[in-house]
């Protein structure tokens, strides 16, 4: 089936404007993770949507940063007045939490992004 | 919060030696350890994970084996192949109710496999 995808792939903007960045998750997945990967660094967590829940938002770099889950399925990643040190890979992955705890979270390819 | 250190950062093998990586944890909550796998381009991938109730696990060439008392769990690859080269990731993870939890990331291993 199909797996997580993610648009654009590549993104380049310039410094201070706005870009969104969209996800869809894989059918019936009710979990949904934002990750951004810099280059030479690990994921860093940035925001988690888990169902009719509210999203846990604690990883968000600062409040440029938001992202919004419409009908518990695609996602879209906003960030505001962008900044050279945005730049990185944005991985979108998510989970059939109802399967169990303990298992896989499946990422995107992801959306590399570029500030000028 | 959790913090996961892993090493080394780069490593390279000759092909048919075995490769190991490590990581270290400090929530000793923790309880599920992933490790993924990042082809260039690419998002990761799973490609074994182990519980904190079991101390090792095996699938084919790639084994994990977790120490909880000492906080500490690795990764090994053995006969590596070219097709091994890519950037693996450990992670820790802990429950923190109501469904929600989050995988905290090591900053990955290049591994190179030369031919």
């Amino acid at each position: 089936g199909a797996g997580v995808s993610q648009s654009p792939s590549n993104k380049v903007t310039e410094k201070g404007k706005d870009v969104e960045l969209r996800c869809d998750p894989i059918s019936g997945h009710t979990a949904l993770y934002w990750y951004r990967q810099s280059l030479g660094q690990g994921l860093e967590f940035l925001i988690y949507f888990q169902g009719n829940s509210a999203p846990d938002k604690s990883g968000l770099p600062s409040d440029r940063f938001s992202a919004e889950r419409t009908g518990g399925s695609v996602s879209t990643l906003t960030i505001q007045r962008t900044q050279q040190e945005d730049s990185a890979v944005y991985l979108c992955a998510s989970r059939d939490r109802l399967a169990g705890y303990y298992n896989e979270q499946f990422f995107g390819p992801g959306t590399r992004l570029t500030v000028l | 919060g959790e913090n996961v250190e892993q090493h080394p950062s780069t490593l390279s093998v000759q092909e048919g030696d075995s490769a190991v990586i490590k990581c270290t944890y400090s929530d000793s909550a923790s309880n599920y350890f992933p490790w993924y796998k990042q082809e260039l381009g690419k998002g990761p991938q799973l490609i074994i994970d182990i519980r904190s109730n079991v101390g090792e696990k095996k699938d084919q060439r790639i084994a994990v084996t977790l120490n909880k008392t000492a906080k500490h769990f690795s990764l090994h690859i053995t006969e590596t192949q070219p097709e091994d080269s890519a950037v693996y990731f450990c992670a820790a993870t802990s429950y923190s109710g109501a469904g929600s939890y989050q995988l905290t990331f090591g900053k990955g291993t290049k591994l190179s496999v030369i031919p």
